[in-house]
């Protein structure tokens, strides 16, 4: 079963707006990682947040993470039609996950002209 | 250049037929995983090896095997190709287990 799901899974915004992604998981964790995926191609890494920070910045990335509620939000301000792409987030468990993340099964992004 | 190449990109083949997914990297990173990304499942983690000759199973390991004698190379093989196995796969590398992950632009394969 996915250790993180992600909210919504699809969103359409237009471009100047920001968009907000949800993640939520199950288990306790080391760290919360964000990924962009556009179409055809691989996962990019964007953002690791650890388990005892509660708000990462990475240009125009902010991450939260909340671990009394289990759950994490990506949001990207002022969107670039280069932004459109999937997003994934992916935890470690912090006990019983082994040495592997977990991937979410991701929030579809559009962001049009 | 430095980065993790998959090869081939596409691959069409016929159920029962033994298929190998090559990966490659050029980082020296001690982990690499391999996935498969299916609509509503995400990406679900097939094998990952931790360094050469260490592998370890994975979420969905049934009919696939892995080997792994050198760092760089991290072979997938799928023994006995089934419909089910339909998917696109992604080879990755990291520094550490928890460290973030480099992606392959994956492989579709695709059994008739």
């Amino acid at each position: 079963s996915q250790q993180g799901e992600e909210d919504p899974q699809a969103l359409s915004i237009q471009e100047g707006e920001n968009a907000t992604m949800n993640c939520s998981y199950k288990t306790s964790i080391n760290n919360l990682q964000w990924y962009r995926q556009n179409s055809g191609r691989g996962l990019v890494h964007l953002i690791l947040i650890r388990s005892n920070e509660r708000e990462k910045h990475s240009g125009r990335l902010r991450v939260t993470l909340d671990t009394s509620k289990k759950s994490s939000s990506l949001l990207i301000t002022a969107s670039r039609a280069a932004d459109t792409a999937s997003y994934f987030c992916a935890t470690d468990a912090l006990t019983g996950g082994g040495n592997k993340l977990t991937f979410g099964t991701g929030t579809q992004l559009k962001v049009e002209l | 250049d430095a980065g993790i190449t998959q090869s081939p990109r596409y691959k069409i083949t016929e159920t029962g037929r033994q298929v190998t997914l090559m990966c490659h990297q050029t980082w020296s990173h001690s982990y690499m995983f391999w996935y498969r990304q299916d609509l509503g499942h995400g990406l679900r983690l097939i094998y990952y090896s931790a360094a050469a000759d260490i592998t370890d199973k994975g979420e969905v390991p049934d009919g696939y095997v892995v080997s792994r004698s050198k760092t760089e190379n991290f072979p997938l093989t799928l023994e006995s190709a089934t419909r089910s196995q339909t998917s696109v796969y992604f080879c990755a590398s990291s520094e550490g287990a928890r460290q973030p992950q480099h992606f392959g632009d994956g492989t579709r394969l695709s059994i008739l």
